[in-house]
């Protein structure tokens, strides 16, 4: 299994422009998640899901959207790029089926927004 | 290279020594703890997992000790490993469905 596998690894964008970020997880884990990492801090949840068409804001959803058309795939979309969005985003999943609140994360995707 | 955490708190330690590394959490309702690795450049990596009905848990070479009375967690790392060195971060489960609120991490330094 290649886990939780992310793309881009590193990205520059200008303010004002979009890109989505891709998550993708082969475990056949129902929940997947996005987070965000700023330096000198934890991290914080920004949208999650529990299934395939189902997604939920966490804590920082602002500037992001998600959507989950497959068991396998997570991605987070920036419309609107703002310097306030650069940080380290993380994508996790994890299942019912092993230890429950057990998340496995990927690589992470550095965004630098200028 | 790896910027986040440059302010992080740091334990520094002998290679050999134990280590304790210590959180502080604020919501006296979270019944599940967990604590993750992050090496430099990686995202972070399960380590060890309590339910609030228990008080120590060991696994291998690590050991979690809650205090719900005092609201705190502690990670003691036997033995400690330059492999050991990374950020490590407590994270409790809220009473939301399968949400986790992590906290700011502290960054483990081992010395050879």
């Amino acid at each position: 299994n290649a886990g939780v596998t992310q793309t881009p690894k590193f990205r520059i964008l200008k303010i004002g422009q979009s890109m989505t970020l891709q998550c993708a997880q082969d475990m056949n884990h129902n929940y997947m998640y996005w987070y965000r990492q700023d330096p000198g801090m934890g991290l914080k949840l920004i949208y999650y899901s529990v299934g395939a068409g189902i997604t939920d804001k966490g804590e920082v959803p602002n500037g992001y959207n998600v959507s989950r058309s497959t068991t396998e795939d997570f991605p987070l979309r920036l419309e609107l790029a703002a310097p306030s969005q650069t940080s380290v985003y993380f994508c996790a999943s994890s299942s019912e089926g092993t230890s429950l609140y057990e998340q496995y994360f990927g690589p992470g995707t550095r965004l630098t927004v200028t | 290279g790896e910027s986040v955490g440059l302010h992080l708190p740091t334990l520094s330690v002998q290679e050999g020594d134990n280590s304790i590394i210590n959180c502080a959490y604020s919501n006296s309702a979270s019944d599940y703890f967990i604590w993750y690795k992050q090496e430099s450049g990686k995202g972070p990596q399960f380590i060890i997992d309590i339910r609030s009905n228990m008080d120590k848990r060991q696994g291998q070479r690590v050991t979690v000790l809650l205090n719900k009375t005092v609201k705190h967690l502690s990670l003691q790392i036997a033995a400690t490993q330059p492999g050991d060195s990374a950020v490590y971060f407590c994270a409790e489960k809220d009473t939301g469905f399968q949400k986790l609120v992590f906290g700011t991490g502290t960054r483990l330094l081992v010395s050879p």
